[in-house]
């Protein structure tokens, strides 16, 4: 089993939908859990931490099932500019190695 | 709003041949980290540095590559004698130390060095 699973899409979505990723992981030690954003040929950007009790900024909403060793990303509202790739980043306790999924892949049409 | 900086931006290099890949990380920042990501590939780690020493490698981070920071400033990746599969982009990244609280961090990226190896 990979250590970070993403589905790759790509998702192709309507602007103005509402858009949910997951990503699953197979340590159940790990500790941190990011969402980052990358466009294409580009650094990836942190786009969100993933709390614990779910956190939202704004049109996202990042939640966090230990039990289930999965995160989510919802994003409402969808945005053109919303289209990129979202990577999905696991860290584990006494490391700060960062284990990156292959992303999910969004396109936002007109 | 603090930058990793990356120099070049592109690197065009012969098989064989030695490369140096040069970063400045954010001035407060005390980690270190090198990420490669092959064209169409996940983003993959290779080392982190931590108080002027590895802290961190990956399997990829055999003896053909060395991190050091040569000064106050800069933290350089060099690749000894690069190989085809070296072709990759290679990204920078700096970070806080983590503390007590969840998520207490995140990395800050750089633009990346795209190397080709021909």
């Amino acid at each position: 089993r990979k250590e970070v699973e993403q589905d790759p899409g790509p998702f192709n979505v309507p602007e103005g939908a509402t858009v949910a990723f997951n990503c699953t992981y197979s340590n159940s030690a790990s500790q941190s859990f990011f969402w980052y954003r990358q466009d294409c040929r580009k650094e990836p950007k942190l786009l969100m931490s993933v709390y614990s009790s779910g956190n939202e900024d704004g049109r996202f909403t990042a939640q966090l099932n230990r039990a289930s060793q999965y995160i989510s990303l919802l994003i409402r509202d969808s945005k053109l500019s919303d289209s990129a790739t979202y990577l999905c980043v696991v860290t584990t306790s006494g490391t700060y190695k960062y284990i990156f999924g292959t992303g999910t892949r969004l396109k936002v049409l007109a | 709003e603090p930058e990793v900086t990356q120099t070049p931006s592109h690197q065009v290099t012969q098989m064989g041949q030695e490369v140096i890949l040069r970063c400045v990380p954010i001035s407060n920042h005390l980690y270190f980290y090198w990420y490669r990501q092959i064209l169409g590939q996940k983003v993959e780690f290779l080392v982190s540095f931590y108080n002027n020493e590895i802290s961190e490698k990956s399997e990829i981070f055999d003896d053909q590559f060395s991190v050091e920071r040569p000064d106050g400033s800069n933290f350089t990746l060099k690749i000894r004698s690069t190989k085809l599969e070296d072709s990759a982009m290679y990204f920078c990244a700096s970070s806080q130390p983590r503390d007590r609280s969840e998520n207490a961090y995140g990395y800050t990226f750089g633009s990346g060095t795209r190397l080709t190896v021909v």
